[in-house]
């Protein structure tokens, strides 16, 4: 049973326009989530998290919403650039046994078109 | 600063021949993780040591073991490799207990033939 569901496996964004991804989970317990960028061949790379006492993070061009009632997280990436296509993975955290644990999704290929 | 460093990058191994992943990480952190990643399931977690001196078990242990060699350096063995084993797996590093990220490896692409 997937706790962390990335319902779309690609997206394709126009350039400059704004690129929405989305991520829901079911364990009520995480209590922080991230999102992480990969290029083929590469590992994961941190991009932006947030905490489950706020709604909105941001960072440059990088927005994360999260809504708790609907357990329901997105990336807002404004305005969207070639450089950004790549798999996003969202991740929730637990403290769970000895340590913190991430839990994945499945990720999305956005694509980017100049 | 190297970060995570993940030995050997690309390996081809018989069914049922054994292997060693190693692991070593520069950022003094106290908790490591062994992830596989495979198509359409993205990360899943295999084993992680909280600190030097403790391995636990993640969502997909069966068929691997782990040492945890000194707080730097982690370790994967497969010690009967199996077609079911070909995946990219990844290790990460980060701060124990808190609320941060963690950094990865650039992982090790595994095909079991």
């Amino acid at each position: 049973d997937q706790q962390v569901k990335q319902n779309s496996p690609s997206l394709s964004v126009q350039e400059g326009r704004i690129s929405i991804l989305n991520c829901d989970y079911t364990n009520s317990m995480f209590d922080y989530f991230l999102w992480y960028k990969k290029y083929p061949a590469e590992g994961p790379t941190f991009l932006i998290s947030i905490s489950s006492i706020k709604d909105k993070n941001e960072d440059g061009r990088f927005t994360v919403f999260l809504n708790k009632s609907a357990k329901h997280l997105s990336l807002h990436i404004v305005p969207s650039q070639p450089g950004d296509s790549a798999v996003y993975f969202c991740a929730a955290s637990v403290f769970s046994g000895s340590a913190r644990q991430l839990t994945f999704g499945s990720g999305t290929q956005l694509t980017v078109l100049p | 600063n190297a970060g995570v460093t993940q030995t050997p990058k690309f390996q081809v191994l018989k069914t049922g021949q054994s292997m060693t992943l190693q692991c070593a990480q520069d950022m003094n952190h106290n908790s490591m993780y062994w992830y596989r990643q495979d198509p359409g399931m993205g990360l899943r977690l295999i084993y992680y040591s909280a600190s030097e001196g403790t391995t636990d078990k993640g969502e997909v242990p069966n068929g691997y073991n782990v040492s945890r060699l000194n707080k730097r350096e982690f370790s994967l063995r497969l010690e009967s490799a199996a077609p079911s084993q070909t995946s990219v797996y990844f290790c990460a590093s980060k701060i124990r207990g808190m609320n941060t990220e963690a950094f990865f490896g650039q992982g090790t692409r595994l095909t079991v033939v």
